[in-house]
């Protein structure tokens, strides 16, 4: 059964501290690790997805790595307008392989 | 372009009633999933549409919940018997393929 593990829970960041949020996970066979931002009372909105160890992806601020065990989401330099919750989700191959499983997520605050 | 959108965004309603959500998938999409989100976690799959039918309705917590997109594009959840352990936040996600899934707003359901 797929799992994944988010850390920490919670992490208050002042404006221009820069961090990581980790996404571990286990699962057969990976075909996608994906990252989604949920702001308080929304749906979670698409960031990145990654498809193999070693992968790199960048959107403003924010940088996704990949290895055969983890993710993390690099936040360079964070605004108080990042701060939401931050949910990692994986995806296996074979059978159902369109069926996300989440973590928890990590609830992000960005003080100014 | 129009996202995923769902109906009502709040639903409140007393413990044996019946309750439809309905989710309308971004135009095109073939792909339509709904998940539940509780407090404090990441949303859990719970059916899987491919065109009209259900391939997937494993995540169904019982037969209470059932599913139904008679044309390919809007998809009704429907619950019988609401029960106060019903309450949480009910996401639709479409996407074109096995490909990223785009999540709408939600709907509340708060069974009192």
């Amino acid at each position: 059964e797929d799992q994944v593990t988010q850390s920490p829970e919670a992490l208050r960041l002042q404006e221009g501290e820069s961090s990581s949020l980790n996404c571990s996970y286990t699962v057969s066979g990976l075909r996608g690790l994906f990252w989604y931002r949920q702001d308080p009372g929304k749906g979670p909105e698409f960031l990145f997805t990654l498809y193999s160890a070693g992968e790199e992806k960048e959107k403003e601020r924010l940088k996704a790595t990949l290895t055969k065990k983890e993710s993390f989401l690099h936040i360079t330099a964070p605004k108080p307008e990042d701060s939401a919750t931050y949910l990692c989700a994986v995806r296996h191959s074979g059978g159902s392989n369109y069926k996300l499983t989440f973590g928890k997520g990590t609830l992000l605050t960005v003080n100014p | 372009g129009a996202g995923v959108s769902q109906t009502p965004s709040n639903k409140v309603t007393e413990k044996g009633k019946y309750v439809e959500l309905r989710c309308d998938p971004i135009s095109g999409h073939t792909a339509l999933y709904w998940y539940r989100q509780s407090l404090g976690q990441g949303p859990e799959f719970l059916i899987y549409f491919q065109g009209t039918g259900a391939a997937d309705d494993s995540g169904l917590p019982n037969d209470r919940f059932f599913a139904v997109r008679p044309e390919g594009s809007v998809s009704t959840l429907k619950i019988q018997r609401t029960e106060r352990g019903d309450s949480a936040v009910y996401l639709c996600a479409s996407s074109s393929g096995v490909g990223e899934q785009f999540f709408g707003p939600g709907t509340r359901l708060t069974v009192l």
